[in-house]
């Protein structure tokens, strides 16, 4: 099975201060995928990249950045850290060539 | 913005029971429907995909799919208390891959 990594796991970080997470994959996947999870809920896309040094828009891009210095690593940036994006985010993965994406732990962020 | 609505929100079936869930999409540009299962504290799971009209089964699991209605269901039968968990369906269309979720059913399975 793919094999998709973040780190960390959980952080708890201050309002307006800048966060980042980090996503690894291991399986040579085109497309990488960055979403969030309020309790409770459903994943909502925020990025995405399907090439390194290109990243898009998904649903939820405010207040976030997105960067894919290479194929295996994609990160999410939080350059002012809010309340509101305490939540639990994942990174998914996937090859161009077949439609299933491999989910991450996911790493917990909780914004004080 | 295309939406996904699952229902029921939550589910209680007995040990051995049959569990019904319900997932409809608003874009009639859908590609494929996701089902996947999430156990509290980890990772989503995909369970089945489907992306033609009819009917798939694998084992305890079957999903059906009305592209004309853009429904999905998703049932299990003989269900487990390790079936106790969030379940999440999801669509995507084009070739980004990018998944639409609902926001779940969580299925409790009595002993």
């Amino acid at each position: 099975e793919a094999a998709v990594t973040q780190s960390p796991r959980s952080k708890v970080a201050v309002t307006g201060g800048k966060v980042t997470l980090s996503c690894h994959q291991t399986n040579n996947h085109d497309y990488m995928y960055w979403y969030r999870q309020d309790t409770g809920h459903g994943l909502r896309l925020i990025h995405y990249s399907y090439v390194a040094d290109s990243t898009e828009k998904g649903d939820i891009p405010d207040g976030y950045k997105a960067s894919r210095p290479s194929q295996e690593n994609f990160s999410l940036i939080l350059e002012l850290a809010s309340l509101s994006q305490t939540a639990v985010y994942f990174c998914a993965s996937r090859t161009g060539g077949a439609p299933e994406q491999y989910f991450g732990p996911g790493t917990r962020l909780t914004v004080l | 913005q295309q939406k996904v609505q699952q229902s029921p929100e939550s589910l209680i079936v007995p040990e051995g029971g049959m569990a019904s869930l319900n997932c409809t999409s608003s874009d009639r540009n859908v590609d494929y429907f996701w089902w996947y299962r999430q156990h509290s504290g980890k990772s989503p799971k995909m369970l089945m995909s489907i992306f033609s009209n009819g009917e798939k089964e694998e084992g305890r699991f079957t999903v059906h799919l009305n592209k004309a209605s853009l429904h999905t269901s998703l049932h299990i039968r003989d269900s487990q208390p390790s079936d106790s968990a969030l379940y999440l369906c999801a669509a995507s269309m084009g070739n980004t891959g990018k998944l639409t979720f609902g926001d779940g059913t969580v299925l409790t399975v009595k002993p």
